[in-house]
């Protein structure tokens, strides 16, 4: 299987909106609801942020939500914070009963 | 409060096994939920290397199928990765983490460093 693709770097300015892509085929993200994002600063373990494309666990901030088209998903994050720089990678489930992780995206809080 | 840490040792040799154990606190694995291991190489992005249950089911990513294993002690609160035949390119870090809902990743251990080298 193959990594989902997603841009390698994004930026913006704070208080800005980012929008980070995560594309898929037909076996995974286009045919299952079951997206999830990770949340990665650097030296430490993913932190889950949004889970099934669009929703949040406990705790973390509204500025940040899914959605989906097709075989693309995304994740926007509004309002942008310093704290928001770090690394995104999104995930899904796969007709095969596995999982898959996106490439990653180096966000960065200019 | 569900907590994961991994052990195990931080130098292996090319062709030998890779062990490391996971213990799980604040949860019971024998209670549900599957049990991942994850790992990012250095600079790299994130792999899902499998997923194994208290039952006996356990899935892999295919390009590591035939080397890999993951098993549980639910006595010992613990579960285990062991990859066969290692070389240069399973140098990482490896995150042990809890399946939720089937399909994403709740709760994660700090990750352990593993570097196969001679």
């Amino acid at each position: 299987q193959s990594a989902l693709t997603q841009p390698p770097s994004v930026s913006g300015s704070p208080g800005q909106a980012v929008t980070i892509s995560c594309t898929g085929t037909s076996s995974d993200v286009g045919s299952y609801d079951r997206v999830s994002w990770y949340q990665q600063p650097p030296g430490t373990a993913p932190k889950l942020i949004i889970y099934e494309v669009t929703n949040r666990p406990s705790g973390v901030p509204d500025r940040f939500s899914g959605s989906k088209s097709g075989d693309t998903a995304s994740l926007t994050i509004s309002g942008l914070q310093a704290e928001d720089e770090a690394d995104y990678y999104c995930s899904s489930y796969t007709s095969t009963a596995t999982l898959v992780f996106g490439g990653g995206t180096k966000l960065t809080v200019l | 409060q569900v907590q994961l840490q991994e052990s195990g040792p931080r130098l292996v040799r090319p062709s030998e096994t890779l062990s490391l154990t996971c213990t799980v606190s604040g949860y019971s694995i024998s209670s549900g939920f599957f049990w991942s291991w994850i790992r990012q190489p250095p600079g790299k992005g994130l792999e899902w290397i499998g997923s194994a249950s208290h039952t006996g089911s356990a899935f892999y990513t295919p390009s590591l199928k035939s080397r890999v294993t993951i098993s549980m002690d639910t006595s010992k609160k613990q579960f285990f990765l062991r990859l066969n035949s290692v070389t240069a390119a399973d140098t990482a870090v490896y995150y042990c983490a809890r399946e939720w809902r089937g399909d994403c990743f709740d709760n994660w251990g700090q990750g352990t460093p593993v570097t196969v080298s001679s």
